[in-house]
């Protein structure tokens, strides 16, 4: 029942440094995003994927970049880190809707929380 | 595109009683879902309570009700009973669901609320 697993769950970053920030689900969902969560706000969407293969950008894609190579995993990466993207990232998975079913929600991750110094 | 504005940004109320936080958003889509994330000081983003737009009846989960007014954009939820565990911050989100949609959620700021013992 590990649903999806977003590892480290804590960071610290030096200005201009590189990392990526891992998701995986085990429940064959298409659909996966990542978001961002600054203190006191809702969460703003990064990128998103439908499908192995295929992603998109959200609202606030800048400095990020992302890849699906499977369907399970949906890395986020963090090139040249600065201060403005301390925050936590999120990770969400969700299932394809059946016709007029009922609405099927996104499953989150436990969030990783990266500061950048 | 969808904004989602949640106007109280802290509530409290007595154990035992009952609150209800308010939510409305703005749309030009007829198809879409309406969800109730709770997110606890643990940080992890728990499912509430969800709604189809296509619904008249109001969604009930337990001790969470919605009060769901499509024409005014409307999605209120109601905690009856309310518990110490209860306590977090509350956030409304829209998902598009048309044909073509990639199911992103749009978030509101949140409302913080307190239970009191």
């Amino acid at each position: 029942n590990a649903g999806v697993t977003q590892t480290p769950k804590f960071r610290i970053l030096k200005i201009g440094q590189s990392m990526t920030l891992q998701c995986a689900q085990d429940m064959n969902h298409n659909y996966m995003y990542w978001y961002r969560q600054d203190p006191g706000m809702g969460l703003k969407l990064i990128y998103y994927s439908v499908g192995a293969g295929i992603t998109d950008k959200g609202e606030v894609p800048n400095g990020y970049n992302v890849s699906r190579s499977t369907t399970e995993d949906f890395p986020l990466r963090l090139e040249l880190a600065a201060p403005s993207q301390t925050s936590v990232y999120f990770c969400a998975s969700r299932e394809t809707d059946r016709g007029r079913a009922r609405a099927q929600p996104q499953h989150f991750g436990d969030g990783t929380r990266l500061s950048i110094l | 595109a969808q904004t989602v504005t949640q106007s109280q940004p802290e509530m409290s109320v007595q154990e035992a009683e009952t609150v209800t936080l308010s939510c409305t958003y703005d749309t030009s889509e007829n198809n879409y879902y309406l969800f109730w994330y709770k997110q606890p000081p643990s940080r992890q983003m728990i499912l509430v309570i969800r709604q189809e737009a296509y619904k008249q009846q109001n969604a009930t989960e337990n001790r969470f009700s919605v009060n769901f007014q499509k024409a005014a954009k409307s999605f209120s939820l109601k905690i009856s009973d309310s518990q110490l565990g209860d306590t977090a911050m509350y956030f409304c989100a829209f998902m598009k669901a048309s044909g073509g949609s990639n199911y992103k959620l749009t978030f509101g700021k949140g409302t913080l609320l307190t239970v009191n013992p």
